[in-house]
């Protein structure tokens, strides 16, 4: 039972063209995130949402932006993609914020930037 | 948040044989978890173990904590291919809702 979906799985979009990532989740958590994962890197927190309440982390580029409509879903916006864009974007849930909070990931969403 | 480094960068192994990797942190924390990513997928969470235990079993897992030493270990017995994967660790303290993830540690096991 997928409980965090996220698509497209891979996603092409052209140089300076926005492209749109989706989340949804079945688990009814407060919390979802969204991480940049660059090859061989370690996932990078990009924001998150608690409820409706958004958290951008101080270093996320203005480029990289993102809507909460419900509980369900998230999106993230890359309101014009650079080649430097090109990443693994993994979104995540966690019931409530804090140390102690398990995060679950989805599968992720490949993105390319030509 | 705290990044906890993982090492070594890379491990290769038959199958059979025992992993271990280490985690190492800088301040003291609440707890220590540890994620896997297999190739091109999302994080799983496999552990989570909190500053006052020790050592903590899950399946084939095994993760000690030393707080002493701000170090953590996972040990992975009788390594599957399956068990190809980045390993990653966690440290959390405070109230820090941040999870911030090193490098990791990529393990590859050779049937």
């Amino acid at each position: 039972d997928a409980m965090v979906i996220q698509n497209p799985r891979y996603q092409v979009t052209q140089f300076g063209k926005p492209v749109t990532l989706s989340c949804s989740q079945t688990l009814n958590h407060n919390v979802m995130y969204w991480y940049q994962q660059k090859s061989s890197q370690a996932p990078k927190l990009l924001f998150h949402y608690y409820d409706k309440d958004f958290n951008n982390e101080a270093d996320t580029p203005d480029n990289f932006q993102s809507r909460r409509p419900n509980t369900s879903f998230c999106f993230l916006d890359i309101r014009s993609p650079g080649l430097g864009d090109a990443a693994m974007y993994l979104c995540a849930t966690s019931r409530e914020t804090g140390p102690q909070e398990t995060q679950y990931f989805g599968p992720g969403t490949r993105l390319l930037v030509l | 948040s705290q990044q906890g480094e993982e090492d070594p960068q890379a491990l290769s192994i038959q199958e059979g044989e025992n992993a271990t990797m280490n985690c190492s942190y800088k301040t003291s924390i609440n707890n220590l978890q540890w994620y896997r990513q297999n190739s091109g997928r999302g994080l799983v969470h496999l552990i989570l173990i909190r500053s006052n235990e020790r050592e903590k079993h899950s399946g084939r897992l095994r993760v000690t904590l030393d707080t002493s030493k701000k170090s953590s270990s996972l040990l992975i017995t009788a390594s599957r291919a399956a068990d190809t994967a980045s390993y990653f660790c966690a440290p959390g303290g405070g109230s820090n809702y941040k999870l911030t993830f090193g490098k990791g540690t990529l393990l590859t096991v050779n049937p």
